[in-house]
């Protein structure tokens, strides 16, 4: 059963326009989130990444959402480069009894960002 | 500089042949993972270790083994016993939330 979903296997955008990745979790005991960025034949990059006790972090163009009532979180790029065009991973980690899990990650979301 | 590297970027091997794939870190970090990728599916992880000298299972550690003798270094042997072993392997390391990754080994099995 999949904890990390994301549930776009593909994305594009117009360069210049914003992108938005979403993902969704179902472990409630998920306490820090994180992005990656993967280029093909390469490993991920971390992006940008959030703690549970927060809504909203921002690093230049990348925005990271977080509802944890939903169990949602999104990745806002803006404005989306063509040097963009990539996989992007979402990853969780739960926390359990004073000692951190494991990475979890999601299936991946291919962007491509179109001049 | 600081970072992670993974030798070699591609491997051949014949059927039925153990292979070891190298990881080794300048970051400082305790802990050390090794991830599995497959097209279309998200990184699944085979073994990680917290600490020198100590290492555990992930969720597709069947036909795999590792050693964590140096802080430094995490190799990975896949055995003949792995049913599917062609994929791209990820090596990690991290100091905390953030878990940072290797170019990564392509493995080709013939």
């Amino acid at each position: 059963d999949q904890q990390v979903k994301q549930n776009s296997p593909s994305l594009s955008v117009q360069e210049g326009r914003i992108s938005i990745l979403n993902c969704d979790y179902t472990n409630s005991m998920f306490d820090y989130f994180l992005w990656y960025k993967k280029y093909p034949a390469e490993g991920p990059t971390f992006l940008i990444s959030i703690s549970s006790i927060k809504d909203k972090n921002e690093d230049g163009r990348f925005t990271v959402f977080l509802n944890k009532s939903a169990k949602h979180l999104s990745l806002h790029i803006v404005p989306s480069q063509p040097g963009d065009s990539a996989v992007y991973f979402c990853a969780a980690r739960a926390f359990y009894g004073g000692s951190q899990g494991n990475l979890i990650f999601g299936k991946g979301t291919k962007l491509s960002v179109k001049p | 500089d600081g970072g992670i590297t993974q030798s070699p970027k591609y491997l051949f091997r014949k059927e039925g042949q153990n292979v070891t794939l190298s990881c080794e870190q300048n970051l400082n970090h305790d802990a050390m993972y090794w991830y599995r990728q497959d097209p279309g599916q998200g990184l699944r992880l085979i073994y990680y270790s917290q600490i020198v000298n100590d290492f555990q299972k992930g969720d597709i550690a069947e036909g795999y083994s590792v050693s964590r003798e140096k802080k430094e270094s995490f190799p990975l042997t896949v055995t003949s016993a792995q049913k599917n072993p062609t994929a791209f392997y990820l090596c990690a390391s991290s100091a905390g939330h953030t878990q940072y990754f290797g170019p990564g080994t392509r493995l080709t099995v013939l």
